[in-house]
């Protein structure tokens, strides 16, 4: 079956400090991820992705690994800041980009 | 920065009613996306549509589920006969490539409430 899901469902960390978010997958022929971060009362928004090509992809402030060996990747972010504070989800692009499938989120509290 | 729209930000409505909603995709994106998320739970695939057919559809969107792109602008997710288990934020999404890489952005949602 296909599925993309998250360890964690929430996530507590102090202002400054840095968050891991992990999410495991199922389909080892699975080859594109994507990082989402949604907010209140707000759609989902790309945050970085990763092609299974790679083990490992910066952004700004946050970076993405993927651990095809173990079907796992997962969601830094460095100096976590009070608008980090979200539900985070990853996401697996299927169908050649035709279909979307998510995993169940990670909520990330910052602590001020 | 273009974004995508939603209207209505909120629908209530009765069970067994047809509702429409509606989304404006970024202008001159080809690619566009139906989701919805019950409270609480995760974003599901609904729908993709390009060239004026669907493109890929989930187990979810069966018969009581239709969407049209009537003009060029909207493009637009109505369900029949809405029941109960309806209820849910429904996300719609705009894409202007093929390519994986080629960012899908989502729309602010409209909730629906099915009394």
């Amino acid at each position: 079956g296909e599925s993309v899901g998250l360890h964690l469902p929430t996530l507590s960390v102090q202002e400054g400090d840095n968050s891991i978010i992990n999410c495991a997958y199922s389909n080892s022929a699975s080859d594109y991820f994507i990082w989402y971060k949604q907010e209140s009362g707000k759609g989902p928004q790309f945050i970085i992705d990763i092609r299974s090509n790679m083990d490992k992809r910066q952004g700004q402030r946050v970076t993405v690994l993927l651990n095809k060996t173990v079907k796992h990747l997962s969601l830094q972010i460095a100096a976590t800041q009070p608008g980090d504070s979200a539900v985070y989800f990853c996401a697996e692009n299927r169908s050649g980009g035709f279909k979307t499938i998510f995993g169940a989120g990670t909520r990330l509290f910052v602590k001020a | 920065e273009p974004e995508v729209t939603q209207t209505p930000s909120h629908q209530v409505t009765q069970m067994g009613q047809e509702v429409i909603l509606r989304c404006v995709p970024i202008s001159n994106h080809l690619y566009f996306y139906w989701y919805r998320q019950i409270l609480g739970q995760k974003v599901e695939f609904l729908v993709s549509f390009y060239n004026n057919e669907i493109s890929e559809k989930s187990e979810i969107f069966d018969d009581q589920f239709s969407v049209e792109r009537p003009d060029g602008s909207n493009f637009t997710l109505k369900i029949r006969s809405t029941k109960l288990e309806d209820s849910a934020m429904y996300f719609c999404a705009s894409k202007g490539g093929r390519r994986q890489s080629d960012t899908q952005y989502f729309g602010p949602g409209t909730r629906l409430t099915v009394l």
